[in-house]
């Protein structure tokens, strides 16, 4: 497609249940970006790939959390028992390698955690 | 370590007025690049414009111009002739050659008034 895809664009979800966000990035671009943001706040890091090999994943916040990226491709952001602080947009990017490369953001993931 | 810093909550300014928007950083990476986005209410985020650490001259995209003074390390963002469509939140962050994230600074409402 011609830009980052997100899915779904919203999720509400109970207490205790798992979620599944789901990143498509731009084709041809290597590396891919998680970001949250929680409401009024700026972006906090969680897991970035390259290729399919995740280097820094220094950002998600618990072992609750966890990313895969398959084919290079479409990337999963899975949160195990959901938790009402994990309320917040869902933020994924690409671009065309790491480093200086300009980060294209999808619309967001808006995940309710009642 | 890296930090990005925008100190101005909030901002307004009258249609057709030009605006700056502050942004300091701080970093030991020697290449270096500084992003501006711009978030309006619908949520997703817009890259405006990008400056390298080594550039020789300020960047500039269309009404949008980056005052960079290495020196003081800070990376201005200048709106010219402010649209109501301006109306947005503004967002600084910075990137290493070495690094794959972005670190985000906590951003700034603008409100362009008629």
């Amino acid at each position: 497609g011609a830009g980052v895809s997100q899915s779904p664009s919203n999720k509400v979800t109970e207490k205790g249940k798992d979620v599944e966000l789901r990143c498509d990035p731009i084709s041809g671009h290597t590396a891919l970006y998680w970001y949250r943001q929680s409401l009024g706040q700026g972006l906090e890091f969680l897991i970035y790939f390259q290729g399919n090999s995740a280097p820094d994943k220094s950002g998600l916040p618990s072992d609750r959390f966890s990313a895969e990226r398959t084919g290079g491709s479409v990337s999963t952001l899975t949160i195990q028992r959901t938790q009402q602080e994990d309320s917040a947009v869902y933020l994924c990017a690409s671009s065309v390698g790491q480093g200086l490369n300009i980060q294209y953001f999808g619309a967001g993931t808006r995940l309710s955690v009642l | 370590a890296q930090k990005i810093t925008q100190t101005q909550p909030g901002m307004f300014v009258q249609e057709k007025e030009a605006v700056t928007l502050d942004c300091t950083y701080d970093t030991s990476d020697p290449s270096y690049g500084l992003f501006w986005y711009k978030q309006p209410s619908s949520g997703e985020m817009i890259f405006l414009i990008y400056q390298g650490s080594y550039d020789q001259q300020n960047a500039t995209e269309g009404r949008y111009s980056l005052n960079f003074q290495k020196a003081r390390k800070s990376a201005n963002l200048v709106i010219s002739a402010s649209q109501l469509g301006d109306s947005a939140m503004y967002f600084c962050a910075m990137g290493g050659s070495t690094l794959g994230r972005l670190y985000f600074g906590r951003g700034t409402q603008l409100t362009v008034w008629p």
